[in-house]
């Protein structure tokens, strides 16, 4: 299944089956970009990044694309598992607005979007 | 040792109260952030300190108040909060603000104001 991660979307997969969870970025200077699994009650748990010099990295079980052209980025989950049911979070390192050029630089996370994984 | 560790883990504080939120690492880290998350909202920045200084204050109330006592350490002062406040709040590090690596959250802090 797939989603389109603007207004935290649920994406709802069968177990064994993948799943890709779709993130629109905002900035073309960014550079760096994270995705980030939380569960509830916890904070953040890195999962995967991608530099944009590069337009595809894999992990374990995990694949992120990177589409500069049309700002887009993609996680991909293979055969998922009740264990990956969590809110998912794109994340891009910029210079939030009236710190540009200055070198300081943080995480801007993405409206998120949550993957419900279905025994 | 991949841990940010934050205390209190739960907190409720009246509208008159002075409390703090604490936020350690021994990753070697130079920077520090702290974020604030509602409920099914992605988190918020709100402050970031690079080598123990001030790099980034995203326009923050000043019922807020960060502070940095030394590289291990980040600690957010509260006071006179509003019940809008209550919320998840964060704290990441990272090797540093310019590098691309990424950055580690720890549980955080779950604020409830009265």
């Amino acid at each position: 299944g797939e989603s389109v991660g603007l207004h935290l979307p649920t994406l709802s997969v069968q177990e064994g089956d993948n799943s890709i969870i779709n993130c629109a970025y905002s900035n073309s200077a960014s550079d760096y970009f994270i995705w980030y699994k939380q569960e509830s009650g916890k904070g953040p748990q890195f999962i995967i990044d991608i530099r944009s010099n590069m337009d595809k990295r894999q992990g374990q079980r995990v694949t992120v694309l990177l589409n500069k052209t049309v700002k887009h980025l993609s996680l991909q989950i293979a055969a998922t598992q009740p264990g990956d049911s969590a809110v998912y979070f794109c994340a891009e390192k910029i210079s939030p607005p009236g710190w540009q050029g200055t070198g300081r630089r943080a995480l801007t996370f993405g409206s998120g979007t949550r993957l419900q994984v279905q025994p | 040792d991949t841990e940010v560790t934050q205390t209190p883990k739960h907190l409720v504080m009246g509208m008159t109260n002075k409390k703090s939120l604490k936020c350690e690492q021994h990753m070697g880290h130079r920077a520090m952030y702290w974020y604030k998350q509602k409920a099914k909202k992605p988190p918020e920045l709100m402050f970031v300190y690079s080598y123990e200084k001030l790099s980034i204050n995203e326009s923050v109330p000043s019922r807020f108040s960060p502070e940095c006592p030394n590289s291990s350490l980040l600690n957010l002062h509260l006071h006179a909060l509003q019940p809008e406040d209550s919320a998840l709040y964060l704290c990441a590090s990272s090797q540093e603000t310019a590098m691309n690596t990424e950055a580690f959250f720890g549980q955080g802090t779950r604020l409830t104001v009265v």
